[in-house]
């Protein structure tokens, strides 16, 4: 069955540059566009970037843009997302999700915290 | 960018009562709308896409319709299990993917 694992998660400080990773089985990479969507602590859903199957197709939110980069290691099943210059208003879950059809979000991760303090 | 509009922001029901949840969108999406459940501490769930076309093991009491700029999920019997937040979220115009704010139902 899908199956998709975050990690990379935990305190940073302000302008910290973690790397998020999300192992995927289940399913092929090569074949799938993904993305990452996140959840600020008691607050909705915000979608923060997209990687078509091909790798190559990347697009940001406005709030992200410029300090995440969405990629992914087909070969090893994996997603990444290297978050830089991070910001107290950065401070969410970070869910790793498979896409079909261009937004449908199908199958979620059980997420990793990143939490953004001095 | 395109805004959705979710209400109530809760909806406190008794079992076995019928629940009506709304999704208004700031221009048409068509039908290219999904409803998403999240339970505390879980990740969301792929309830329906398309409006109206439930996801594989989703039950049928789950039920979506709408077109355009209105949508409604619709629980038709709640159960205790059915305590979440559900979102509603478009796939037209993209990026960005936006979602509604969420509306959260309880039981009574």
């Amino acid at each position: 069955q899908v199956q998709l694992v975050e990690s990379g998660g935990g305190v940073v400080q302000p302008g910290g540059s973690p790397r998020l990773a999300c192992a995927v089985s289940g399913f092929t990479l090569t074949f799938y566009g993904m993305h990452w969507v996140r959840q600020a602590p008691g607050k909705g859903l915000e979608w923060v970037a997209f990687v078509r199957s091909d790798g190559n197709t990347k697009y940001y939110a406005d709030s992200v843009k410029g300090r995440f980069t969405i990629s992914k290691d087909n070969p090893k099943n994996t997603l990444f997302l290297q978050m830089n210059s991070l910001r107290v208003e950065d401070t969410a879950v970070y869910f790793c999700v498979k896409d079909r059809d261009y937004g449908n979000f199908e199958y979620w991760g059980q997420g990793t915290l990143v939490t953004v303090s001095s | 960018e395109i805004v959705l509009t979710q209400s109530p922001a809760t909806l406190s029901l008794s079992p076995g009562e019928r629940a009506t949840l709304s999704c208004r969108a700031s221009q048409s999406v068509g039908n290219s709308l999904a409803w998403y459940q999240q339970k505390s501490g879980q990740p969301p769930r792929l309830l329906i896409s398309e409006a109206s076309t439930r996801a594989t093991g989703i039950p049928a009491r789950f039920s979506g319709s709408g077109s355009g700029t209105d949508f409604t999920l619709t629980i038709s019997s709640l159960e205790p299990e059915d305590v979440a937040v559900y979102y509603c979220q478009h796939r037209v115009t993209w990026p960005p993917w936006t979602f509604g704010q969420g509306t959260k139902v309880e039981i009574k």
